[in-house]
């Protein structure tokens, strides 16, 4: 089973909103990421969780706050959030890279997120 | 920094027609792997690749790890209507904490 599951699969929301992003994985994973893409771009990596510890940011602005409460959850946090961050948000996993470990990152379905 | 190099930007083939992408860099990678994304969903892996020189088949796919380390190809022979999206390879770099880099990905349209 290679399957990361995300929700909402569309979301809409206001400048003022707080809103939630969520991501699951049952592959046994320990690493998790957050990226951000543009229609007709490659996703551009935002965050990287390994062992459920933050191990990159890729200097996020501060609106965008992840979560990772467990091995298999990942959650994207939104706040005051701008028409330019509208995108399709799209989390992955793989196995840490460590040792004969391989590389290859499963990507969820996304979110499309629409900032009004 | 690390880039790889994916063009043409588009390709217009013939349905039954075999196609080949390239992706290029000036730097050395030790995993390449090529994914397809259909629009609104995640990119799908399609093949990894571990070894230089490396040959893997995933059914009308063919991928090949160049022997330089710094390339790779992608063959998709006799399309189909369904090979449509965008296809992106990606490389990996030696290094734990090192970040998959990928290319700016080939949009392949399929005329019945």
């Amino acid at each position: 089973d290679t399957e990361v599951t995300q929700t909402p699969k569309h979301l809409v929301m206001g400048m003022t909103n707080k809103k939630s992003l969520k991501c699951e994985q049952h592959m046994g994973h320990r690493a998790m990421y957050w990226y951000k893409q543009k229609a007709k771009k490659p996703p551009e990596l935002m965050f990287v969780y390994s062992y459920e510890k933050l191990s990159i940011n890729e200097s996020v602005p501060s609106r965008f706050s992840p979560e990772c409460p467990n091995s298999s959850l990942l959650n994207l946090h939104l706040h005051a959030l701008q028409p330019e961050d509208s995108a399709l948000y799209l989390c992955a996993s793989s196995q840490p890279q460590t040792g004969e470990t391989t590389y290859e990152q499963y990507f969820g379905p996304g979110t499309r997120l629409t900032v009004t | 920094g690390q880039q790889l190099n994916q063009s043409p930007q588009s390709m217009f083939i013939q349905e039954g027609e075999d196609v080949s992408m390239n992706c290029t860099s000036s730097s050395i990678f030790n995993t390449w792997l090529w994914y397809k994304q259909d629009p609104g969903e995640g990119p799908v892996l399609l093949i990894a690749l571990y070894k230089a020189g490396e040959l893997t088949s995933n059914g009308r796919l063919t991928a090949q790890f160049g022997i330089t380390r710094k390339d790779s190809f992608l063959n998709i022979s006799a399309s189909i209507p369904s090979d449509v999206g965008i296809y992106f390879c990606a490389a990996h770099p030696t290094g734990a904490n090192s970040k998959l880099t990928f290319g700016k990905g080939i949009t392949l349209s399929v005329r019945p």
